[in-house]
């Protein structure tokens, strides 16, 4: 399957702890963006990536939220001091080109609970 | 900032019969794209249907459809001969250079 994965699936911490989430987009897709969904709503942006260069992140990204993606290749969302109010669905999502009409193919999504 | 509205959280369809989700958008741009993107429960979201705002001619696909006025920054969602597959959570996008948002998701439910 060459769609774009999500590891891992669902993680539980406790508050305080540290986590990292990985995505590896489509191969060849050059933007590769995270967001956050929580229940009841739609995804929110977190921030995206074209090739390695971050180039835009959402002011909803604390400075206990890091993005990576070294290589331009997979990605990881780390965040700090994790909180109850961190408590979602991370989704990652890439697209071909940095067209804004090319649409984004999204993974399955890793889903955080924060005790 | 860009806002996208879908004033209906919840909406029910019988099977064989068409239903339409309805969004709304602000925006100052004038180049922008349209989505709407389907949710099934515990699967990954998936792209419906897209629109080009410089496009006046309605998008398809299939079952289908759109209804894109411009002036009045709508773009509804037209499900024709509705299958119980369709049954998901459909969420409205607008897109452009600089900006991409999520309206809050209408729940569809398709009734044999």
């Amino acid at each position: 399957d060459t769609g774009v994965s999500q590891d891992p699936r669902h993680k539980i911490t406790k508050r305080g702890q540290n986590v990292t989430f990985r995505c590896d987009p489509i191969s060849e897709h050059n933007r590769l963006y995270w967001y956050r969904q929580t229940l009841g709503q739609g995804p929110e942006f977190l921030t995206y990536f074209q090739n390695e260069a971050q180039l835009e992140k959402s002011r909803l990204l604390s400075d206990r939220f890091s993005a990576e993606r070294p290589k331009g290749s997979f990605s990881t969302l780390e965040i700090q001091r994790t909180e109850q109010g961190d408590s979602a669905m991370y989704l990652c999502a890439s697209s071909p080109s940095r067209r804004a009409y090319n649409e984004q193919f999204f993974g399955p999504g890793t889903r955080l609970t924060v005790l | 900032a860009q806002t996208v509205t879908q004033s209906q959280p919840e909406m029910s369809v019988q099977e064989a019969e068409t239903v339409t989700l309805s969004c709304t958008y602000d925006t100052s741009e004038s180049d922008y794209y349209l989505f709407w993107y389907k949710q099934p429960p515990s699967r990954q979201m998936i792209l419906v249907i897209r629109q080009e705002a410089y496009k006046q001619q309605n998008a398809t696909e299939n079952r289908f459809s759109v209804n894109f006025q411009k002036a009045a920054k709508s773009f509804s969602l037209k499900i024709s001969d509705s299958q119980l597959g369709d049954a998901a959570m459909y969420f409205c996008a607008y897109r452009d250079n600089n900006d991409m948002r999520f309206g809050a998701g209408t729940r569809l439910t398709v009734k044999p």
